[in-house]
């Protein structure tokens, strides 16, 4: 079945700066990757998923990056803000499994102003 | 677009009883997801609730221990029995909601076992 590892576990960063996810996946029938964002006691709530037939997708300051290739796909935000901060998860779904998905383990994002 | 709605949001259960969390969604959905995370912890598949069908359970999970209800296509149900302190989790239901927001989360009930 599907595995999915992301890193890092947490990440610390500036207010203004930029921070980077990756995740890993290992079935290659995987073709699409939402990215949820959970804030502490809410429930994820997704910010930005790219499918496989795209190599790149950004929302305002969110970006998602896919290489087919090598199996991986990153998350990106730019000039981070406070509430930025959250738990990121990353997630890996084939199509004739549509809503099963196969989560990473979090990334721990804390923005310090 | 969908909206769920979850409950209870929370409770406090005895080891060996059993919990049963509500999932309802405010328009007709194919497939209701079951998922399960423990404190600090990612998000696990339990299983898909399939409308006239028994549910489809993930490696780990057994009907026995987490069945489940799909009566219609609105509406789904989890239960957790016979618990044990291990069992202290959320959980939360998940469907296909539209293009822009994808598959959404109920609120998710979380469940402390003593």
């Amino acid at each position: 079945g599907e595995n999915v590892e992301q890193h890092p576990s947490t990440l610390s960063v500036q207010e203004g700066d930029s921070a980077v996810i990756k995740c890993t996946y290992s079935d290659s029938a995987s073709n699409y990757f939402p990215w949820y964002k959970q804030e502490l006691g809410k429930r994820p709530q997704l910010i930005i998923d790219i499918r496989s037939n795209v190599g790149e997708k950004k929302d305002q300051r969110i970006a998602v990056t896919l290489n087919k290739t090598a199996k991986h796909f990153s998350l990106h935000i730019t000039e981070t803000q406070p509430e930025d901060s959250a738990v990121y998860f990353c997630a890996a779904s084939r199509t004739d499994s549509w809503g099963k998905f196969q989560f990473g383990a979090g990334t721990q994002v804390v923005v310090t102003p | 677009s969908a909206v769920i709605s979850q409950k209870p949001s929370r409770d406090i259960c005895q080891r060996g009883t059993s919990l049963t969390i509500q999932c309802q969604v405010d328009s007709q959905v194919t497939m209701m997801f079951w998922y399960r995370q423990q404190p600090g912890q990612s998000l696990t598949l339990i299983a898909t609730a399939n409308q006239g069908s028994e549910a489809t359970y993930e490696s780990g999970f057994v009907i026995d221990k987490f069945p489940i209800s799909r009566p219609n296509l609105t509406f789904s149900t989890l239960t957790v029995s016979n618990m044990s302190p291990e069992d202290s989790s959320i959980y939360l239901c998940s469907v296909y909601r539209d293009s822009n927001y994808g598959y959404t989360f109920g609120s998710g009930t979380r469940l402390t076992v003593v």
